[in-house]
Order: C-alpha cells, then structure tokens, then sequence
C-alpha cells in the first residue's frame, strides 16, 4: 500500500526566506502527487498535483515541488515566503491502476508553516 | 468551497446520541469521501463513495455509517456519540481520483 511521510510537523521560516516541506512517498507503482494547504479554520485547497507529466509542477501562490522518483521524494518549495503563506501543508499520494483511474489518496499527517516578520 | 456544502458547520452533541453530518454537492461527482481531522493524525479516511447506493469502508470505520441514496448528497451518521468521535469532519468530492479531491469547510463536532 502506498504512504506518505512529511518530515518535520512544524516548520518556521522569515518572511523573504525559502519555503522547503518534505514530503517522501512509498508506492510500488507510479504514483500521483498533490499537495494541499489547509488554513486556520478552512478545509484543504488542492495547491499542486503530480500526474506524471512534467517533473517539475507549478501550483498557486509561488509554490511549486519537484517530482524524484529516484528519491521518492515530491518537496515543495516556494523561493521567498510572505505571511500568507502560513497554514498547514499536507502531501498526498495515489496509486495509478492498470486498467486506469487511480486508488484513493493518503495524506501525510502535515506540517504546520509560521512565517516570522 | 464552491460546489460543495457540509452541514451542520459545528455541533456539539452528548454521548449515546445518534448524529447526522451532510455533504451536498452540485458539481455531479461520483466520488464523495468522509474524513476526520484531529491533531497529530492528520485526515483519516471514515467512509467513501463511488456512485449511489456504493460504498465502502476507510481505516477509521467503526462507529460510522453512511448512505447515498443520490449522488449530491452523501451522508454519515454516528449512531452512537462517544467523546472519542469529537473532532474537525471533512468532506471530499472528486470526478477522478486523478484530479484529487474538492474539500468542504468541515463540520466541528463536540460530543460532551
């Protein structure tokens, strides 16, 4: 079964600075990718998604992650972070079936980003 | 979020009584998801749906039912509250799991 691992379930950063969430996978076959941002009080907003197109994807708000199979890894970065951006971050993982489609998504448990004036 | 609504937005109930929680889209969907957020967990999966009168079990089920008897609306019941069961309930739309998922506002539900 597929899962997802985000290391680190609160990150702080300056404001300007780089955003980098980790995200790792676990798939045995090639997986779909999302990234989610959860803020205070609202339900989550897809930000990208990885559907085996480019490696690089580039979501709303700056973000963008990088698909690396040879890593497993699909981190999200973001090159300068504004006080918007603090909210809690959640990656997800599906499974591709042969005869098409996909398996339901697995979320990791989330990091929570502050951003510091 | 647009196309999807939950209801009631908070609740809070007592222990032993049943509770009802409903998600009503507009976008025809055939995927409808219910999950529970709490602290450290993250979302779990409670029950999910793919079309009417279809559904099937997630990793948090015990204790939950659902039904969907229309493809706008899927509904899930606690038909027993217990203090374990309060937490944040989300739910989730999607036409094709490739495309992930659209997320209500949740539902917050205190059982006392």
């Amino acid at each position: 079964a597929q899962s997802v691992t985000q290391l680190g379930s609160h990150v702080s950063v300056s404001e300007g600075a780089l955003v980098l969430l980790r995200c790792n996978y676990s798939s045995s076959v090639p997986p779909y990718l999302f990234w989610y941002v959860q803020y205070p009080n609202q339900g989550l907003q897809l930000l990208l998604k990885y559907t085996s197109a480019a490696t690089l994807v580039k979501g709303i708000n700056g973000f963008e992650a990088e698909f690396k199979k040879s890593e497993t890894s699909f981190h999200l970065t973001k090159p300068s972070a504004h006080m918007s951006d603090a909210a809690e971050y959640f990656c997800a993982v599906s499974r591709r079936r042969e005869q098409g489609g996909s398996e339901k998504l697995v979320f990791g448990k989330g990091t929570k980003l502050t951003v510091n004036p | 979020d647009a196309g999807i609504t939950q209801s009631p937005r908070h609740k809070v109930t007592e222990t032993g009584t049943p509770v009802t929680l409903r998600c009503h889209q507009t976008e025809n969907h055939r995927y409808m998801y219910w999950y529970r957020q709490d602290p450290g967990h993250g979302l779990r999966l409670i029950h999910y749906s793919y079309g009417v009168k279809d559904t099937d079990k997630g990793e948090v089920s015990d204790g939950y039912s659902v039904s969907r008897s229309k493809t706008e609306d899927f509904l899930l019941t606690l038909e027993s509250a217990t203090s374990s069961q309060t937490s944040v309930y989300f739910c989730a739309i999607s036409p094709d799991r490739v495309y992930g998922y659209t997320f209500g506002s949740g539902t917050r539900l205190t059982v006392v």
